[in-house]
């Protein structure tokens, strides 16, 4: 069965570097998103993208994050210069149609110190 | 706005037993959809149900939709230790998000 896939699976960075997130959606789905979820809360929002733009942006999704599809596989998110609250797991999620399920990656942990 | 809500936050079972988790939202939805997360692991999709569904089955899971209250349960009949985990219910007001609750945690013991 197809499945998203993220890399890496666990990311440490020092505060202030950019960290790029890739993920690799289900090859026939045409909308692309981002979640994330701070240790201990809720599964938060942050971008959805689809026919090669950003279709829809969280308040959480300020200038210092951005998304690209530099392919016709690969889906990132960068974070140019990292907080020590941008510590989180970051889900990557794809769907094929807008009445069909989200299917979640593993997850990124990325670890600001 | 805040959507799914679960209900109750917590819950530990014998295996072998039923549980029962609920979940209200606010505003319309096209879809209700349930997924588990193992503790620090990913989202795993259980089942979507449609606003024009009212219960909804695979295998040991039955969700029920009642639009009219702006409600879902969840249902895990016969739990096993391996269904452990956090359930969270997601709704999505428009096409482009999943809202998502806090979760409930199911603890099943052995």
């Amino acid at each position: 069965e197809p499945e998203v896939t993220q890399t890496p699976s666990h990311q440490v960075t020092q505060m202030g570097q950019e960290v790029i997130l890739r993920c690799v959606p289900i090859s026939n789905h045409l909308y692309f998103y981002w979640y994330r979820q701070i240790l201990g809360q809720k599964v938060e929002f942050l971008v959805s993208f689809y026919n090669n733009e950003i279709s829809e942006k969280s308040e959480i999704f300020d200038d210092q994050f951005s998304v690209e599809r530099p392919d016709g596989s690969n889906f990132t998110l960068k974070i140019r210069s990292t907080k020590l609250e941008d510590s989180a797991m970051y889900f990557c999620a794809s769907r094929a149609g807008t009445s069909g399920p989200s299917l979640f990656g593993p997850g990124t942990r990325l670890t600001v110190l | 706005s805040q959507q799914g809500e679960e209900d109750p936050q917590a819950l530990s079972i014998q295996e072998g037993e039923n549980a029962t988790m609920n979940c209200s939202y606010k505003t319309s939805i096209n879809n209700l959809q349930w997924y588990r997360q193992n503790s620090g692991r990913g989202l795993v999709h259980l089942i979507l149900i449609r606003s024009n569904e009212r219960e909804k089955h695979s295998g040991r899971l039955r969700v029920t939709l009642d639009t009219s209250k702006k409600s879902s349960s969840l249902l895990i009949t016969a739990s096993r230790a391996a269904d452990t985990a956090s359930y969270f219910c997601a709704t999505d007001p428009d096409d482009y998000k999943l809202s998502f609750g806090a979760g409930t945690t199911v603890t099943v013991r052995a």
